[in-house]
């Protein structure tokens, strides 16, 4: 079965500081993974995601994501953050031939301060 | 402007009473799903369609029912069965959900469930 772990609950980052928000995954097959930002009261959003390829892949508002299969894991990353992106992550993981079902994490609240 | 809607975003209802959230697609998506969102825990899966007339149990299940006549319709009914119905209802649709390629999927922007 898959599953994904998203340590601690919250991040708090300075505006302009580096974002690094964690997930590791766990799947018995080549995983494809997802990460979706979540504003107050709205719908999940897509960020970026990774089939196969490339092991970096670039997503919507200057957001990154590398997998490394050795570490099992899909850390989402941006340079600089911006008070905009205040919101919640969710790192989603699914299997090829899983009929696209997604297992998500539990989320991280990210905080940007002045 | 293609998308997914869910109708109505905040919705309230008396304990014992069965109350069904709508969920519209005009993406023309095979796959549709239901999550439930409480905080702190995530997205869990309550039921999914691959196709019309067919709908399959998530890992929630218990105390909703789902229909799926339409492709572009798969509505959700929290029966009086559910023990904690209050939570923030997520419907979402991807392209697909057979073959070996795993589709994003697109979500709606939520309805809102209290039960009092």
């Amino acid at each position: 079965a898959q599953s994904v772990t998203q340590l601690g609950s919250h991040v708090s980052v300075s505006e302009g500081a580096l974002v690094l928000l964690r997930c590791n995954y766990s799947s018995s097959v080549p995983p494809y993974l997802f990460w979706y930002v979540q504003y107050p009261n709205q719908g999940l959003q897509l960020l970026l995601k990774y089939t196969t390829g490339a092991t970096l892949v670039k997503g919507i508002n200057g957001f990154e994501a590398e997998f490394k299969k050795s570490e099992t894991s899909f850390h989402l990353t941006k340079p600089s953050a911006h008070m905009s992106d205040a919101a919640e992550y969710f790192c989603a993981v699914s299997e090829s031939g899983a009929n696209s079902k997604l297992t998500f994490g539990k989320g991280i609240t990210l905080s940007v301060r002045p | 402007d293609g998308g997914i809607t869910q109708s109505p975003k905040y919705l309230f209802r008396k304990e014992g009473q069965n109350v069904t959230l709508s969920c519209e697609q005009n993406l023309n998506h095979d796959a549709m799903y239901w999550y439930r969102q409480d905080p702190g825990q995530g997205l869990r899966l309550i039921y999914y369609s691959q196709i019309v007339n067919d709908f399959q149990k998530g890992d929630i299940a218990e105390g909703y029912s789902v229909s799926r006549e339409k492709k572009e319709s798969f509505p959700l009914t929290v029966t009086s069965a559910q023990k904690n119905p209050t939570a923030f209802y997520l419907c979402a649709s991807s392209i697909k959900a057979s073959g070996i390629y795993s589709y994003e999927q697109y979500f709606g922007p939520g309805t809102r469930l209290t039960v009092t």
